[in-house]
């Protein structure tokens, strides 16, 4: 029973518009969310989180945002470009246990 | 290099062969985490350590996984007879016990035929 979900498996964007990939959640008690993004046989590295007090978190040109009454937080690439394909995986910060994980990713690829 | 790194990152077995994984974290973390992730799903929780302490373990870690981390600073995670079900990516992760963020290695592909 996956308490953080990724409803679309993959997304492909032309370069230069606008990436949104979506994350749901279940667990009302989730106070941070971390975006990992992850190539081919390489391992995740960390992109960029979002704290419960706020909604909206910027670096560059991600942006996630949060919205705690729908229990759902989305991450936006803009502009997107082809070094950006690759798997986005959402977290919750509980890393040590089995039940409060990854989600499923959804596969990006940008459309030169 | 300070990130998290991994050894081997490749290795083929043959079916019911042992393989062993080593993972050496960022210097000053105290949590090690070990993940398992297969094509098409996000990676899966096996089981972590604070220093030497083992203290989770995954439903998914059967009796045939053993990790251990001696020294509170390496770890490694070996696999008795491995099954071809076992194929995956294996993945190696720290943080501090304080931190909100887990930083992984590159990762140890495992293929047996």
């Amino acid at each position: 029973d996956q308490q953080v979900k990724q409803n679309s498996p993959s997304l492909s964007v032309q370069e230069g518009r606008i990436s949104i990939l979506n994350c749901d959640y279940t667990n009302s008690m989730f106070d941070y969310f971390l975006w990992y993004k992850k190539y081919p046989a390489e391992g995740p590295t960390f992109l960029i989180s979002i704290s419960s007090i706020k909604d909206k978190n910027e670096d560059g040109r991600f942006t996630v945002f949060l919205n705690k009454s729908a229990k759902h937080l989305s991450l936006h690439i803009v502009p997107s470009q082809p070094g950006d394909s690759a798997v986005y995986f959402c977290a919750p910060p509980f890393f040590g246990n089995e039940k409060l994980t990854f989600g499923t990713g959804t596969r990006l690829t940008i459309i030169p | 290099d300070t990130g998290v790194s991994q050894d081997p990152r490749h290795k083929i077995t043959k079916r019911g062969q042992n393989v062993t994984f080593r993972c050496d974290p960022i210097s000053e973390h105290n949590r090690l985490y070990w993940y398992r992730q297969t094509l098409g799903q996000g990676p899966e929780f096996l089981t972590y350590f604070q220093n030497e302490a083992q203290l989770e373990k995954s439903r998914l870690l059967s009796d045939r996984f053993s990790a251990e981390r001696p020294k509170g600073s390496f770890s490694t995670l070996e696999i008795q007879r491995t099954e071809q079900g076992d194929s995956a990516m294996y993945l190696c992760a720290s943080s501090l016990a304080s931190g909100n963020t887990i930083y992984f290695g590159e990762g140890s592909w495992l293929t047996v035929v």
